[in-house]
């Protein structure tokens, strides 16, 4: 079975700087995506970046980029130059390759920009 | 393309009433699934369905139908709604298998549902 962790229990940040969401998994399958999304306000859910667990680059989408080390089981996403805008929910989430897989979400992580 | 959307946004329900919460997505996608979000819990699956005719329970499936007659519509019902349903509804959807890059699910924009 999969299991996404994030653990940090709210994250604060000052507004230009960087931050690192942690995610950690568990999964047997050797053939998975890692996912984040971010959950604003207003509540819809927004795609940030995937990582394949095949890559052998980090991925990265403008400012956000996925710090992916596989042998740790860890997919951390990196916000580099935070923006009030960036305040927010971010989940994390897996799905492995197959037919039937579901995207399993862990709980979480509340960030809050300071300016 | 109007991506997926879902109706109501919000709804009040009495304790036993039933009710269908509503989703389409415009975009052919075969696979559909229905999350719940509570405070703490994260998104947690409902249902899903990989195509037409086809579903499956997902985590929290009790208290829960669904059907998928089409690619394009994938309905939740609430049969006998209780307290404990009161929450956010997502429906989401995504590409078939092959690539899973292209798995990314894209959401709707949810039903805020509380049962009194």
């Amino acid at each position: 079975a999969q299991k996404i962790t994030q653990t940090q229990p709210g994250m604060f940040v000052q507004e230009k700087e960087a931050v690192t969401l942690d995610c950690t998994y568990d999964t047997s399958d050797q053939s998975y995506g890692l996912f984040w999304y971010k959950q604003p306000s207003s509540g819809e859910m927004i795609f940030l970046i995937y990582q394949g667990s095949y890559d052998e680059q980090n991925a990265t989408e403008g400012r956000y980029s996925l710090n992916f080390q596989k042998a740790r089981k860890s997919a951390n996403l990196v916000i580099s130059a935070s923006q009030l805008g960036d305040s927010a929910m971010y989940f994390c989430a897996m799905k492995y390759t197959g037919a039937n897989s579901k995207l399993t979400f862990g709980k979480g992580i509340t960030l809050s920009v300071r300016p | 393309n109007a991506g997926v959307t879902q109706t109501p946004k919000f709804q009040v329900l009495k304790t036993g009433q039933s009710m269908t919460l509503q989703c389409a997505q415009d975009m052919n996608h075969e696979y559909m699934s229905w999350y719940r979000q509570d405070p703490g819990m994260g998104l947690r699956l409902i249902h899903y369905s990989v195509g037409a005719g086809i579903t499956d329970q997902g985590e929290v499936p009790n208290g829960y139908n669904v059907s998928r007659s089409t690619t394009e519509d994938f309905p939740l019902r609430l049969l006998s709604a209780a307290p404990s349903q009161t929450s956010v509804y997502f429906c989401a959807s995504s590409y078939g298998p092959g690539d899973i890059k292209y798995n990314e699910q894209f959401f709707g924009p949810g039903t805020r549902l509380t049962v009194l």
